[in-house]
């Protein structure tokens, strides 16, 4: 079974500075998805950033990058110029490229941002 | 405009009761979920229906009950409410099994 791993329950950033958010996961398998979703206090679930493990080039969307490695199974999120609605829990989620089609997710980082 | 919506978003009942969740998407995903977080934040899957079909069913009790009457709707139904029912129920849609998760809002459900 796979397993997704977040070692950081809190972390605290300076508003404007840059954070890394760890993760790790296990899996026997070699095609997969990875996913960081977002969950501010209003509680949706808000998708960052998704990775696919066949691609080698590491996924972006604006301030957000991960910097994915496939041999170590780590998938980090790096927020930069962080801002203040960027406070919330981030959840890691892997999902398998076949047949078990649900998201594993770890336990999440709360991340906390200092004006 | 709403992806994916759940009502209620609020549910406060008493032990021993039995309520539904109702989650609709307009996305047209042929796949949809259910899943819980509990007090400590952690989400787990509980089901996943693929075009009306149950295809994950994790080690639910049975007192909770998935019902699909079309691909835009999955109800959830939970019988005999207990105190560690309470939690935040998530309802998501991806267009295929192995696509990205869209979310609704999640029903905070409250059992005294």
């Amino acid at each position: 079974a796979q397993t997704v791993t977040q070692s950081q329950p809190e972390m605290s950033v300076q508003e404007a500075e840059t954070v890394t958010l760890s993760c790790t996961y296990d899996t026997s398998e070699s095609d997969y998805y990875l996913f960081w979703y977002k969950q501010p206090p209003s509680r949706q679930m808000i998708l960052v950033i998704r990775q696919e493990a066949y691609k080698q080039q590491n996924a972006t969307e604006n301030r957000f990058s991960v910097n994915f490695q496939k041999a170590a199974k780590s998938f980090s999120l790096k927020i930069s110029d962080s801002q203040l609605g960027d406070a919330a829990m981030y959840f890691c989620a892997y999902k398998s490229r076949f047949g078990n089609e649900k998201l594993t997710f770890g336990t999440g980082t709360r991340l906390t941002i200092i004006p | 405009d709403t992806a994916v919506s759940q009502t209620p978003k609020y549910l406060v009942t008493q032990m021993g009761n039995d309520k539904s969740i109702k989650c609709e998407q307009n996305l047209g995903h042929d796949t949809m979920y259910w899943y819980k977080q509990d007090s400590k934040k952690f989400l787990k899957i509980m089901f996943s229906y693929n075009n009306k079909e149950l295809i994950i069913n994790e080690t639910v009790p049975n007192r909770f009950s998935p019902k699909s009457p079309d691909k835009a709707h999955l109800n959830l139904h939970i019988n005999s409410l207990e105190l560690g029912d309470s939690a935040v129920y998530f309802c998501a849609s991806s267009p295929t099994p192995v696509g990205t998760g869209f979310f609704g809002p999640g029903t905070r459900l409250t059992v005294t």
